[in-house]
């Protein structure tokens, strides 16, 4: 069964420091990866996705991640983080041969102090 | 751009008392489905579908009904409310046809229940 951690329940960084948030996964297939951050108050919008190929990934707002097969990983990184960047971001994961079933992480809040 | 639309955004039941969450998207997305967010659990998986007349299970589908008759709409139905259906409820849609697999969002129904 598919299945998604995030070890940090909540992250406070100072604006212009540099951002990581971890996430492993639990998939006995390939597995789609995804980052999604939700706003206070706000529906999730889409980071990043890993389907195949290069293994460090582009998003939006200057996001990257690192899909690392070995370590089941796929974790979230920033190089300077801005105070818009306070909200909450779930990592995903979903069947390659399909889109069902996709199956979040609990969750990490970042708080973003200047 | 329309999207996916949720209604209602907010209700208050009494135990044991019925409702519909609607939702509904115009992207003529095969895939729908519905996720409840609690604090400290991310977002669960309730029922899903692959297209009309085709719905599974999720990781908590128990208390929740769905049907899909149109490709268009994905009701979820609470026969029965209880407390612990208290939460916030997302509806998403995605296209499985040459899509990139991303998950579009509803803006949420937050349901109490007394």
């Amino acid at each position: 069964a598919q299945s998604v951690t995030q070890p940090d329940i909540h992250i406070t960084v100072s604006e212009g420091a540099s951002l990581e948030l971890r996430c492993n996964y639990s998939y006995g297939a390939t597995p789609y990866l995804f980052w999604y951050v939700q706003s206070p108050g706000q529906g999730l919008q889409l980071l990043l996705k890993y389907f195949s190929g290069d293994t460090l990934v582009q998003g939006i707002k200057g996001f990257e991640a690192e899909f690392k097969r070995s370590q089941s990983s796929f974790n979230l990184r920033k190089p300077s983080v801005h105070w818009s960047d306070a909200a909450e971001y779930f990592c995903a994961v979903g069947a390659k041969t399909s889109y069902d079933k996709v199956i979040f992480g609990p969750g990490t809040s970042l708080s973003v102090i200047p | 751009n329309a999207g996916v639309t949720q209604t209602p955004k907010f209700q208050v039941l009494k135990t044991g008392q019925s409702m519909t969450l609607q939702c509904a998207q115009d992207m003529n997305h095969e895939y729908m489905s519905w996720y409840r967010q609690d604090p400290g659990m991310g977002l669960r998986l309730i029922h899903y579908s692959v297209g009309a007349g085709i719905t599974d299970q999720g990781e908590v589908p128990n208390g929740y009904n769905v049907s899909r008759s149109t490709t268009e709409d994905f009701p979820l139905r609470l026969l029965s409310a209880a407390p612990s259906q208290t939460s916030v409820y997302f509806c998403a849609s995605t296209s499985r046809r040459g899509g990139t697999g991303e998950l579009f969002f509803g803006e949420g129904s937050r349901l109490t229940v007394l």
